[in-house]
């Protein structure tokens, strides 16, 4: 059975940093890009970032970019995201994401996490 | 970048009822490379269609997708009422995007 488990949420002052984890079993993790996507709360889903099978390649949304960085360890079967410079709109569920993905361009998401809450606020 | 529009934003229906759920791309989407989702309060996203209209596993088949280009149908034929939920369409990409949501509330 596929899972997907973050960990590392919590709540962090605006300006601050936190570290996402997300623990991958039941498939090969090395071959698969992987996803971040957030949903604030009552709101829609908003992808954030993507990351290629051996880490070469790595796309983010715009609002992030130069904050977040997202990273993998394949011999931990782990994926990461760090996050700086934290604001208020930062704050969401994040889920870690199984992503089909070929040449950069991610077509679905197939298998999802159940999410960690990220609070952005002092 | 690919903007993704649902309508409408709330439906309201009894079980058994027909569901049919809307999805419109500003401009076309390649391939019908698009997706939906399935989202019950306090779940992760369940992935519904990929494709347009090719159901994921284990998905029944009273879930169906259809159109091309711009326009997008999410259809469930009879709802039950673990079917009352909220619905994401998704469109690929280098940035994918995901559309507002359609909330199938029971009426």
């Amino acid at each position: 059975e596929v899972q997907l488990v973050e960990s590392g949420g919590g709540l962090v002052q605006p300006g601050g940093s936190l570290r996402l984890s997300c623990a991958a079993s039941g498939f090969t993790f090395s071959t698969y890009w992987m996803s971040w996507v957030r949903q604030a709360p009552g709101k829609g889903l908003e992808w954030v970032a993507n990351i290629k099978q051996d880490g070469s390649e790595k796309y983010y949304v715009d609002s992030v970019k130069g904050r977040f960085t997202i990273s993998r360890d394949n011999a931990k079967n782990s994926l990461y995201l760090q996050m700086n410079s934290l604001r208020a709109e930062d704050t969401a569920v994040y889920y870690c994401v199984r992503g089909i993905t070929f040449g950069g361009l991610t077509y679905y998401f197939d298998c999802w996490g159940q999410g960690t809450l990220v609070t952005v606020s002092s | 970048e690919i903007v993704l529009t649902q309508s409408p934003g709330t439906l309201s229906l009894s079980p058994g009822e027909r569901a049919t759920l809307s999805c419109r791309a500003s401009q076309s989407v390649n391939n019908n490379y698009l997706a939906w989702y399935q989202q019950k309060p306090g779940q992760a996203p369940r992935l519904l269609i990929y494709g347009a209209s090719s159901r994921a596993t284990g998905i029944p088949d009273r879930f169906s997708g259809s159109g091309s280009g711009t326009d997008f149908t999410l259809t469930i034929s009879r709802l039950e009422p673990e079917d009352f939920a909220v619905y994401y369409c998704q469109q690929y990409g280098t940035s994918p995007g995901f559309g507002q949501g359609t909330k199938v509330e029971i009426k």
